[in-house]
């Protein structure tokens, strides 16, 4: 069964500090990884996106890596700001012609001043 | 930069009323999408179409129906709200091919029904 499993749930943290997202996924067969940054109330918004050829990717203080061997990846947000605090979806798709794709739950991001 | 505009951000209907939700994207995407999200469940999809006047049933289709006339337009469609369609529904669009970079979505609709 395809599925996408983030972890963690949630997390806080402080201001200036730098923090990792984990994503594992059972998604076969694998066409690309993406990562959307979701703030309350709107609609979702692509921060990367990842083939199968590429194991990092940066947009800012974002960085997003993959391992296709491992099935994982991970967000990595780096000098954090309130602006930050947002749920970070992980999504992958099938390889398929319609588009359709596979979400995580998110993990809902809270930065503190 | 792909826009997918959804005509309402926020909505409340009464039990029983039929309810539209408009989509329009202004890139010539093929594929348009319908989720809804909720707490704890993530986005799940309601309905997909891949061309003019098709469409396919997504994971949830129970309750609802979808009619794309256009191709830069998807409507989804409660024909009689109930409570429990209460909840925040996002449209989507992407261009056809596998491992597509286009995929956007809109910002959403949240919709409650009393």
């Amino acid at each position: 069964k395809n599925q996408v499993e983030q972890s963690p749930q949630s997390l806080i943290i402080l201001e200036g500090k730098n923090c990792t997202l984990q994503c594992n996924y059972t998604v076969s067969p694998f066409s690309n990884l993406r990562w959307y940054k979701q703030d309350t109330g709107r609609g979702p918004v692509s921060l990367t996106i990842m083939t199968f050829s590429e194991n990092t990717k940066s947009n800012g203080r974002y960085t997003a890596t993959l391992d296709a061997d491992t099935k994982q990846s991970s967000l990595h947000i780096t000098a954090s700001q309130l602006s930050d605090s947002a749920s970070y979806i992980c999504v992958v798709s099938a390889r398929s012609n319609t588009g359709k794709l596979i979400f995580g739950q998110g993990t809902t991001l809270q930065v503190k001043p | 930069d792909v826009k997918v505009t959804q005509s309402s951000r926020y909505l409340v209907k009464r039990t029983g009323e039929k309810v539209f939700l408009e989509c329009v994207q202004d890139m010539d995407h093929e594929n348009m999408f319908w989720y809804r999200q909720d707490p704890g469940l993530g986005l799940r999809l309601i309905y997909f179409s891949y061309d003019v006047k098709m469409k396919e049933k997504g994971d949830i289709p129970e309750g609802y129906s979808v009619s794309r006339e256009k191709k830069e337009r998807f409507s989804l469609i409660l024909e009689s709200a109930s409570t429990n369609q209460t909840s925040m529904y996002l449209c989507a669009s992407a261009d056809p091919y596998p491992g597509s970079y286009g995929y956007t979505f809109g910002s959403g609709t949240r919709l409650t029904v009393v």
